[in-house]
């Protein structure tokens, strides 16, 4: 099966506080990649990430880090000292080599930053 | 760099009524995706197309949806005639392969149907 979930349905937590968004995912291909994307009430999905199968390193970008752990099949993803706009729908995909290029979505995890 | 283009932002129509939809993605992209997203639901895959041909468009609802992308460059999407269950956000992506295989996904901002 190839599949990715989000077991997280909604988090929320008060702004500063880090948080962590979970990503599981399934697949029989020894190649492929995966991503993360956001979706603000606005409703745009926002690229925020890809990542290779064979490129295990971590990735920080400000307050956003990912942790790709191919042992776990999974690909967290963590905001540090959050903000108000961080609020939105995060959604976690995967692309197996041979599927076209065809995304398949997790559920999405709804988060939610109180003042 | 521009990005995906769509429009209308929004539409409300009746039942049985007919809407159209328009999708320009970003220049030179050659691969372009419809997508539906039912409020509190992932992005569902509608149609694939690779410059003006169909890659894969098995979830279409042929009945009643069309989708076609004549030039290799815009799309149009129309359902005809609309139901109730229709009511979503219609997202428009569009991505180019680079030489290493990677591929990437863009969205536009969507358009928001009511199906009254």
């Amino acid at each position: 099966a190839q599949k990715v979930t989000q077991a997280q349905t909604e988090i929320s937590v008060v702004e500063k506080e880090d948080v962590t968004l979970d990503c599981v995912y399934e697949t029989r291909d020894t190649t492929y990649y995966l991503f993360w994307y956001k979706q603000p009430p606005s409703g745009e999905l926002v690229f925020l990430i890809r990542r290779n199968s064979f490129d295990e390193q971590n990735e920080i970008s400000g307050r956003y880090s990912w942790n790709f752990q191919k042992s776990t099949s999974s690909f967290n993803f963590t905001i540090t000292a959050s903000q108000v706009v961080d609020s939105a729908v995060y959604f976690c995909a995967l692309i197996p080599l041979d599927s076209n290029y065809q995304l398949i979505w997790g559920a999405g995890t709804k988060l939610i930053i109180k003042p | 760099e521009a990005g995906v283009a769509q429009s209308p932002r929004y539409k409300i129509i009746e039942k049985r009524q007919s809407v159209a939809f328009w999708c320009n993605p970003i220049s030179g992209h050659a691969t372009l995706y419809w997508y539906q997203q039912i409020l509190g639901q992932g992005p569902k895959l509608l149609i694939q197309f690779q410059n003006n041909g169909v890659v894969d468009d098995s979830q279409l609802p042929k009945d009643r949806f069309s989708a076609e992308r004549l030039k290799g460059v815009d799309s149009t999407l129309k359902i005809q005639p609309a139901k109730l269950e229709d009511s979503a956000v219609y997202l428009c992506a569009s991505s180019h392969r680079g030489t290493s295989g990677q591929e990437t996904q863009y969205f536009g901002p969507g358009t928001r149907l009511l199906v009254l």
